[in-house]
């Protein structure tokens, strides 16, 4: 059972590049979740999905940019990388809001030098 | 700023130890839900509570809403070297319950 895929697990950037996280799953889930975590701190939310072609801000959107063209796959694009965005991403799914559970990725280690 | 403030930050205790986490906030959420992480992983469910003042047990874990449905509690019985972790709560808003906030986290460990 695959549950959530990301890919890369590990990317160094330099500043100004840009990147794109995959993020795909074989739940057939409607939810889609980007999160960020730094060291020592929870998760903050950036974007989340509600189904394809529907997607909203977080917490901390700014710098990243989301599409969700098919219900599988949910990219986070990072436009000119900044230190500020190194960070582990993690990518999770869900079959509804609120009280459903949410499968994670084993995250993205992403380092802007 | 954290919606969501967990305490405590870190706690090292004995195999065996008793311990409690809280997650306390201002705001109320329309469910809470506890999960676990261990080091290069994502996050793994525990429990989700929805309902103010709810207890929920899972083997030597207990977990608790609050009344007001504004904090959240875990109780780990007789802690083993398993329960080594960063545990972390996460709220649906109330206005908006596709939006889950994460607490800072608790960073446990279990020492034999």
């Amino acid at each position: 059972n695959a549950g959530v895929t990301q890919t890369p697990k590990f990317r160094i950037l330099k500043i100004g590049q840009s990147m794109t996280l995959q993020c795909t799953q074989d739940m057939n889930h409607n939810y889609m979740y980007w999160y960020r975590q730094d060291p020592g701190m929870g998760l903050k939310l950036i974007y989340y999905s509600v189904g394809a072609g529907i997607t909203d801000k977080g917490e901390v959107p700014n710098g990243y940019n989301v599409s969700r063209s098919t219900t599988e796959d949910f990219p986070l694009r990072l436009e000119l990388a900044a230190p500020s965005q190194t960070s582990v991403y993690f990518c999770a799914s869900s079959y509804g809001p609120g009280t459903s559970e949410a499968f994670f990725g084993q995250g993205t280690r992403l380092t802007v030098v | 700023t954290q919606l969501l403030e967990q305490s405590p930050q870190f706690l090292s205790i004995q195999e065996g130890e008793n311990l409690t986490v809280y997650c306390n906030s201002s705001s109320v959420f329309s469910s809470l839900q506890w999960y676990r992480q261990e080091p290069g992983e994502g996050p793994v469910l525990l429990v989700t509570v929805v309902t103010g003042g709810e207890v929920k047990k899972l083997k030597r874990l207990t977990f608790q809403f609050g009344d007001a449905r504004k904090d959240s509690s875990l109780h780990i019985t007789a802690a083993q070297p398993g329960d080594t972790g960063l545990y972390l709560c996460a709220g649906a808003g109330e206005d908006n319950f596709n939006k889950f906030y994460f607490g800072s986290g608790t960073k446990l460990n279990v020492k034999p």
